[in-house]
C-alpha cells in the first residue's frame, strides 16, 4: 500500500459543477499538505498550501484536510473547461535528517466539458 | 529567471548511453528536488539539495544514478548506462527554504531506445 492513495479518474464533469477530489494517506507524520494542477507536457504547479487541519480558500478553491481521518480535499467551483487537468496531491513530514520532501499522489484526471 | 528551468525537454538516447539533465532553479531558492515521473503517475522523489549539499538521495534508484548541484544554484541529474526502465518525465523543483511551496520545472522527457 502507497502512503498517498489517490483515486485516478477519469472525472468528467460539466461546467459550472462542483468538483471533490480526495486523497487518503497512511503516514501520521505528514504535516503539510499541497495540491498540485499539471496540464499536459507540463510540470506541477501549486495551487494550495495548507498546514495541519482545516479549510482554506482561495477564489473558486477550497482545501480540507482532516487529520484524524487522514483524508484531504480539494473543492472546485463553478469548474471551467479550463480546469480540465491532472490534480496531485502531495503531503510532507518532517523525515530522519531534519528535510520535509513531498510524496505525492498519482493524480486525478480531471475532464470538465462546455 | 522567472522560473525552474530545465534542458533539454526532450531527450532520446540509445540503451547503454550515459545522459546528462540540467535544471536552473530560481534565483535564490535554497532547495532544490529531483523526482521522476512514469507515465500516468505521479512524482516519485529522487534527491533533494540544500544549496550544495545533497542531504537525501534516498530515492535514487540504483548507483547508475548521480546528482551534484556544486555551487548551490544549477543541478544536473546524471545517468549511467540508460536503460529502458528509465524512461519517463524528470522533473526539478525548487523552493525558497523548508515549507514552502515549490516551484517546478516542465521537467525532461527521457526516452531510451
Amino acid at each position: 500500500q502507497k502512503e498517498v492513495e489517490q483515486d485516478p479518474g477519469p472525472l468528467s464533469v460539466p461546467e459550472g459543477a462542483i468538483v471533490s477530489l480526495n486523497c487518503t494517506y497512511s503516514n501520521s507524520a505528514f504535516q503539510y499538505f499541497m495540491w498540485y494542477r499539471q496540464y499536459s507536457r507540463k510540470g506541477p504547479e501549486l495551487l494550495m498550501y495548507t498546514y495541519s487541519s482545516g479549510n482554506k480558500e482561495d477564489g473558486r478553491f477550497t482545501a480540507q484536510v482532516d487529520k484524524s481521518s487522514k483524508y484531504i480535499s480539494l473543492f472546485i467551483r463553478d469548474s471551467q473547461p479550463s480546469d480540465s487537468a491532472t490534480y496531485l496531491c502531495a503531503m510532507s513530514g518532517l523525515r530522519t535528517g531534519g528535510s520535509y520532501i513531498p510524496t505525492f499522489g498519482r493524480g486525478t484526471s480531471l475532464i470538465v466539458h462546455p | 529567471g522567472a522560473g525552474v528551468s530545465q534542458s533539454p525537454r526532450y531527450k532520446v538516447a540509445k540503451r547503454g548511453q550515459d545522459v546528462a539533465l540540467r535544471c536552473d532553479p530560481i534565483s535564490g531558492h535554497v532547495s532544490l528536488f529531483w523526482y521522476q515521473q512514469a507515465l500516468g503517475q505521479g512524482p516519485e522523489f529522487l534527491t533533494y539539495f540544500q544549496n550544495e549539499a545533497q542531504l537525501d538521495k534516498s530515492g535514487l534508484p540504483s548507483d547508475r544514478f548521480f546528482a551534484e548541484r556544486p555551487e548551490g544554484s544549477v543541478s544536473t541529474l546524471k545517468i549511467q548506462r540508460t536503460q529502458q526502465e528509465d524512461s519517463a518525465v524528470y522533473l526539478c523543483a525548487s523552493s525558497p527554504g523548508l515549507n514552502y511551496g515549490y516551484t517546478f520545472g516542465s521537467g525532461t522527457r527521457l526516452t531510451v531506445v
